[in-house]
């Protein structure tokens, strides 16, 4: 039973471009959540989605930060227009549902904007 | 609000015993426990629900008093294993229609032989 897959684990972006982040959940996991962790710091939340919907997006950048879960497929976070402040590992987790479940985390993309 | 731990780091020896504190100033609705090395994913080692409940895992448990909206990690008799970086996450309605999981800033552990 595969764990929570993130990709690529380590991806180079220069100032303008486009970050695409993927994740794929355990199986048998309906909920995704993304956080964000800059060096030496805890993990901060930004992003709560389901199947098709996102549930709460309260700790995600207004501006250039999207995320998604399609129907099939991946979920996506996507930062367009990088900045050197967006350079941090991002880590997706997922779990079973949201009350009495522990939460799985991938191994991170970590994100270098040069 | 992030959760306060305390304290920041702390270093064992093996064999020693030591308590990981955790508190938040929201009504919380669960706590979990989380242990991250450096370089990799954190790892879930326990979640404790409103009720006051100890938990256990090997030799590490965890206690919530959810009065206090407080929450204690134990490791006994250390070992060489359990180095890493130890983080709280309390669990509270966000708000937005659902429960939010908002980390601590953690606690650097170290076990030295």
């Amino acid at each position: 039973n595969a764990g929570v897959m993130q990709n690529p684990r380590h991806l180079v972006r220069r100032r303008g471009q486009e970050a695409r982040l993927r994740c794929s959940p355990m199986k048998g996991h309906s909920h995704v959540y993304w956080y964000r962790q800059l060096p030496e710091e805890g993990l901060k939340f930004m992003v709560y989605l389901q199947k098709e919907n996102i549930i709460d997006e309260s700790g995600m950048p207004k501006e250039r930060f999207s995320a998604e879960f399609p129907k099939e497929g991946p979920s996506i976070l996507r930062i367009q227009q990088v900045v050197r402040g967006d350079s941090a590992a991002y880590f997706c987790a997922s779990s079973p549902g949201q009350d009495v479940h522990g939460y799985t985390f991938g191994s991170g993309t970590r994100l270098t904007v040069v | 609000q992030q959760p306060v731990q305390s304290p920041q780091a702390v270093i064992l020896r093996e064999g020693e015993d030591a308590v990981i504190n955790c508190s938040s100033s929201k009504a919380l609705y669960s706590v979990h426990w989380y242990r991250q090395k450096h370089g990799e994913a954190p790892v879930f080692l326990m979640i404790l629900l409103k009720g006051g409940e100890q938990k256990g895992h090997e030799k590490i448990s965890a206690s919530f008093n959810e009065k206090k909206q407080q929450s204690s990690l134990y490791l006994t008799a250390s070992q060489l294993s359990y180095s890493g970086t130890y983080f709280c996450g309390t669990v509270a309605y966000s708000g937005a229609g659902s429960y939010q999981l908002t980390f601590g800033k953690g606690t650097k552990l170290s076990v030295i032989p």
